[in-house]
């Protein structure tokens, strides 16, 4: 398919384990977002990339989140020492352009669902 | 405060009625308004997007967006079952890279 693909779809850790989330995007886009989506609550901003540049890291929550893109496709979400209240759902989207002027529509994965015990 | 209002109902309506969902924003840097439909298990969908303040109509769907009372809306008309989702506004600021500030949802269901 030509969409955002996220595995896994569902992830449950015990408390204190490590996770990766991975994202793939439609080929060719240029800016990748992670966003953060709480039981009942709209997707929230995590961290942003520009080709393989991180630009913006502003909406993780802590430093036991990080995020890559070492080659500019591919995105991988890591969250160390988990906690249960990073239980949520992590989307992923796409847009073809940087443009900080006009407007691109952000292409949105299923996102993964994860659960801390 | 949030930046992004978004009553999250539940909203129940009978097929064919008129369904009017709404935001409110306190930031005026917000240039590029948008609806999203997210189904139960799925990413959310652009339905519509509107620059600045005006009137988007596309088939059953209208967009409004009032920069002076700095309010949204969403008129779907002729509502279908199929149209039972969350309805997710989202804003982004002008001259930003393109995080989308996002409402609660409001969680509609339309009865056959």
């Amino acid at each position: 398919g030509a969409g955002v693909s996220q595995s896994p779809r569902y992830k449950v850790a015990k408390r204190g384990q490590d996770v990766a989330l991975r994202c793939d995007p439609i080929s060719g886009h240029v800016s990748l977002f992670w966003y953060q989506q709480a039981l009942g609550q709209g997707p929230e901003f995590l961290t942003y990339f520009q080709n393989e540049a991180q630009l913006d890291k502003s909406g993780l929550p802590s430093d036991r989140f990080f995020a890559e893109r070492p080659e500019g496709s591919v995105s991988t979400l890591k969250i160390q020492r988990t906690q249960q209240e990073d239980s949520a759902v992590y989307l992923c989207a796409s847009k073809p352009g940087a443009s900080v002027i006009s407007y691109n529509e952000q292409f949105f994965g299923p996102g993964t669902r994860l659960t801390v015990l | 405060q949030k930046e992004v209002e978004q009553d999250p109902g539940p909203l129940s309506v009978p097929e064919g009625a008129i369904v009017s969902l709404n935001c409110t924003y306190s930031n005026s840097a917000f240039q590029y308004f948008m609806w999203y439909r997210q189904y139960s298990r799925k990413g959310p969908e652009l339905l519509m997007y509107t620059y600045s303040s005006g009137n988007k109509e596309d088939g059953r769907f209208t967009a409004q967006v009032d920069k002076s009372s700095k309010y949204i809306s969403l008129f779907i008309r002729d509502s279908q079952p199929s149209d039972s989702a969350t309805y997710l506004c989202a804003m982004r600021r002008g001259g930003s890279q393109g995080n989308l500030i996002f409402g609660k949802g409001t969680k509609l269901s339309v009865k056959p």
